[in-house]
């Protein structure tokens, strides 16, 4: 089955820094990589996802890459609030009608003001 | 529209009861994720209901069980709850069709004595 590695697993940064978390899948037939953050006492919310024939995408602050070949993917964080400061997971899945994700253990991003 | 809702919040119960969790989608979302959520393990997949029937199955044993209404509403029920059952149980709802960008609800925190 599919394994999906994340690090790190702790985020230290100061206010207006960049963070990025990188993570790693096994299976190459993975093609839906979806990036959730989750705040204390709530459920995972999805901030942006990215699919296999696609290399980069960006939200505002937020941008995610893919390295197919290298089977990795990235999510970067430019001028880091303090509202960012949450668990960040990654997860890998096929997509379509049998989606069973994987996620990464997940990262937990600290921003100091 | 209204996000996904998990009913209870919060639940406490002791070895060998059992357990029912709900867990009503965003209007319109046909298919219905539950994932259990644990420090030591992380997100895991639990099973996935569309259209009333199963069609995902995570590795859980039988003790865990679900089910989904007409109405789209699901139900996850867990018998002889044992210590390690105490999590954090999530619901996610997807949009028809295969778009695989899940909602999550806020979870039910699971507490077994």
């Amino acid at each position: 089955g599919e394994n999906v590695e994340q690090h790190p697993s702790t985020l230290s940064v100061q206010e207006g820094d960049s963070a990025v978390i990188k993570c790693t899948y096994s299976d190459s037939a993975s093609n839906y990589f979806p990036w959730y953050k989750q705040e204390l006492g709530k459920g995972p919310q999805l901030i942006i996802d990215i699919r296999s024939n696609v290399g980069e995408k960006k939200d505002q602050r937020i941008a995610v890459t893919l390295n197919k070949t290298a089977k990795h993917f990235s999510l970067h964080i430019t001028e880091t609030q303090p509202e960012d400061s949450a668990v960040y997971f990654c997860a890998a899945s096929k997509s379509g009608g049998s989606y069973i994700p994987t996620f990464g253990r997940g990262t937990s991003l600290i921003v100091h003001p | 529209k209204a996000g996904v809702t998990q009913t209870p919040r919060y639940l406490i119960k002791t070895r060998g009861q059992q357990v029912t969790l709900s867990c009503s989608p965003i209007s319109g979302h046909r298919s219905v994720s539950w994932y259990q959520q644990t420090p030591g393990q992380g997100l895991q997949f639990l099973f996935e209901y569309f259209s009333e029937t199963q069609r995902n199955k995570g590795n859980f044993p039988g003790r865990f069980s679900g089910r989904q209404f007409s109405n789209s509403r699901s139900e996850m029920n867990v018998s002889t709850l044992e210590l390690g059952d105490s999590a954090l149980y999530l619901c996610a709802s997807e949009p028809t069709g295969a778009t695989d960008t899940q909602y999550f609800g806020p979870g039910t925190r699971l507490t077994v004595l």
